[in-house]
C-alpha cells in the first residue's frame, strides 16, 4: 500500500540549478497537489491539478511550473532554483474531503 | 496572508496531562479539518468539521467547531507519548486550502 510516493526525499542544488519533483499516486484519485512547508508558515499551496490534464496556480506558484504526466503522475519543477525556495515539498492526492499526503522532499538550495 | 492562527505554537507537557489547541480566524468556514504530522513524514487527517456547534470525539481527542465556525478547538485527555506531533488545522475550498502554522506537541513520559 504505497499510497503517494514522492522522490527524491533529500536534493542539495546550488543557485540556478534546476530539478524536478516526481510525485506518483497509486489510488486512483483525479486531484493532487504540491505544496511547500516552512517553519512558521504552515503548508502552502504551489500548484493542483484538479484532474487528469488540468492544473491551477495556488498560492505561491512563482518559481516553479508542474506537470500533470497522468492521472498518477504530477511533477514540480525548478527551473532556476533561489535560496528562498529552500523547504520541504509534499505532494498529496485528494478523495472526497480528505488529502493523502507523501512523506515529503527537502530541497536545500545554496 | 495566513488566515487561520493557531495557538500556542508549542506545548510540552507530561503523560497523564490534558491540552487543548486552538485555531482563530476572521473568516468564516465551510469546514475545518485537523491533521497530525510526525517527524519525517506528511500530515494525516484526524477529523473534518463541518456544522457550527460540531463536537466530534476520536477516542481520547475532542474536535469543537465554533457556533459561528471561525474558530475550532482540539482537546487531548490523558495525552501519551504518542500524541507527540504537530497538529495543524486547515480550511476552505481545495484550490485555496489554507493551513494554519501548526502547535508542536510534545508529550513526555
Amino acid at each position: 500500500n504505497a499510497g503517494v510516493t514522492q522522490t527524491p526525499k533529500f536534493q542539495v542544488l546550488k543557485t540556478g540549478q534546476s530539478m524536478t519533483l516526481q510525485c506518483a499516486q497509486d489510488m486512483n484519485h483525479n486531484s493532487m497537489y504540491w505544496y511547500r512547508q516552512d517553519p512558521g508558515m504552515g503548508l502552502r499551496l504551489i500548484y493542483y491539478s484538479a484532474s487528469e490534464g488540468t492544473t491551477d496556480k495556488g498560492e505561491v506558484p512563482n518559481g516553479y511550473n508542474v506537470s500533470r504526466l497522468n492521472k498518477r503522475e504530477f511533477s514540480l519543477r525548478l527551473e532556476s532554483a533561489a535560496p528562498s525556495q529552500t523547504s520541504v515539498y509534499f505532494c498529496a492526492s485528494r478523495e472526497a474531503g480528505e488529502l493523502f499526503f507523501g512523506e515529503g522532499s527537502r530541497l536545500t538550495v545554496l | 496572508t495566513q488566515l487561520l492562527e493557531q495557538s500556542p505554537q508549542f506545548l510540552s507537557i507530561q503523560e497523564g496531562e490534558n491540552l487543548t489547541v486552538y485555531c482563530n480566524s476572521s473568516s468564516v468556514f465551510s469546514s475545518l479539518q485537523w491533521y497530525r504530522q510526525e517527524p519525517g513524514e506528511g500530515p494525516v487527517l484526524l477529523v473534518t468539521v463541518v456544522t457550527g456547534g460540531e463536537v466530534k470525539k476520536l477516542k481520547r481527542l475532542t474536535f469543537q467547531f465554533g457556533d459561528a465556525r471561525k474558530d475550532s478547538s482540539l482537546h487531548i485527555t490523558a495525552a501519551q507519548p504518542g500524541d507527540t506531533g504537530l497538529y495543524l488545522c486547515a480550511g476552505g475550498s481545495w484550490g485555496k486550502l489554507q493551513f494554519g502554522a501548526g502547535t508542536q506537541v510534545v508529550v513526555t513520559p
